[in-house]
C-alpha cells in the first residue's frame, strides 16, 4: 500500500457523459500527478499540481480538467467522454515537485466508456 | 524527440533464470531514473531508483539496475527470477524540474514454474 488512495476503483459510463475521479495523496505530500494508462498510448503524464496550483501539463485533452483542493486531494474531471477515453487513470504523489522526488502511485481508477 | 525505450515488449522465462530488461532514454542533461513494477491487477510499485552516485543501484525483491551514462541506459537485472516476478516492468525518466515522469512502453515478463 503506497498511501495514495483513489476512488472509485471502477467506473462504467456512456459516451458523452462526465465523470470525476478522486485522489488523496500520501500524508505530507504536496504534489499530485495524474497519468493515463491505455493499451495504445501506454502510460502518459496528464497534469501535475503542487500545493493547489497547476505546475505542469502533459498530453491532457481540453475535455479533461483537474484541480487540487486546500486539503490537497485532487480531482480529475473527464467530460464529453469518448470510447477512446477508456483507460486506467493513476494518481501519484510526492512531497514536492522536482528532479529528485519519488512518485508513489495509487491503485488507479479503471474507466470504461460504452 | 525525448523518449524512453524498452527493448522487449514480452519476455518469457523459467524460474531461476536470469532476467535483464533494457531501457534507453534520449534526454540530455541530468536525469533521474526509475523502474516500476505492476503486478497483475495492481498499481505501480517502485522497484528502484537512481539519482546520483554509485551507478549500480539495488532495489527491492533482489532487483538491481545499472546506469551507464555514455550509453543512456538503465538496465534492470535479477539473477534468479521467481514465479512471483510475473508482472509488467516500466522504466521511467524524470528530466525536468517539475518531476513529471516519462515512461517506457513496458515489458511484460512471464515466469513459468
Amino acid at each position: 500500500d503506497s498511501g495514495v488512495t483513489q476512488t472509485p476503483k471502477h467506473l462504467i459510463t456512456a459516451t458523452g457523459q462526465r465523470v470525476t475521479l478522486r485522489c488523496s495523496p500520501r500524508s505530507g505530500d504536496l504534489s499530485v500527478y495524474w497519468y493515463q494508462q491505455s493499451l495504445d498510448q501506454g502510460l502518459q503524464f496528464l497534469i501535475q499540481y503542487y500545493n493547489g496550483e497547476e505546475r505542469a501539463k502533459g498530453n491532457i485533452l481540453e475535455r479533461f480538467s483537474a484541480q487540487q483542493f486546500p486539503d490537497l486531494h485532487s480531482e480529475l474531471n473527464l467530460s464529453s467522454l469518448e470510447l477512446g477515453d477508456s483507460a486506467l487513470y493513476f494518481c501519484a504523489s510526492s512531497p514536492r515537485p522536482g528532479l529528485q522526488e519519488t512518485q508513489y502511485f495509487g491503485p488507479g481508477t479503471r474507466l470504461l466508456v460504452l | 524527440a525525448q523518449s524512453v525505450s524498452q527493448h522487449n515488449h514480452h519476455v518469457i522465462l523459467s524460474e531461476a533464470a536470469s532476467l535483464e530488461l533494457g531501457c534507453n532514454y534520449s534526454y540530455g542533461g541530468t536525469v533521474n531514473l526509475f523502474w516500476y513494477v505492476q503486478y497483475p491487477g495492481q498499481h505501480l510499485q517502485l522497484l528502484l531508483k537512481y539519482f546520483s552516485g554509485d551507478p549500480l543501484v539495488k532495489g527491492i525483491k533482489g532487483f538491481e539496475a545499472e546506469f551507464i551514462k555514455s550509453k543512456f541506459s538503465f538496465n534492470l537485472r535479477k539473477p534468479s527470477v521467481q514465479w512471483s516476478d510475473t508482472a509488467e516492468y516500466f522504466c521511467a525518466v524524470n528530466a525536468n524540474s517539475w518531476g513529471k515522469l516519462q515512461f517506457g512502453a513496458g515489458t511484460q515478463v512471464v515466469v513459468t514454474p
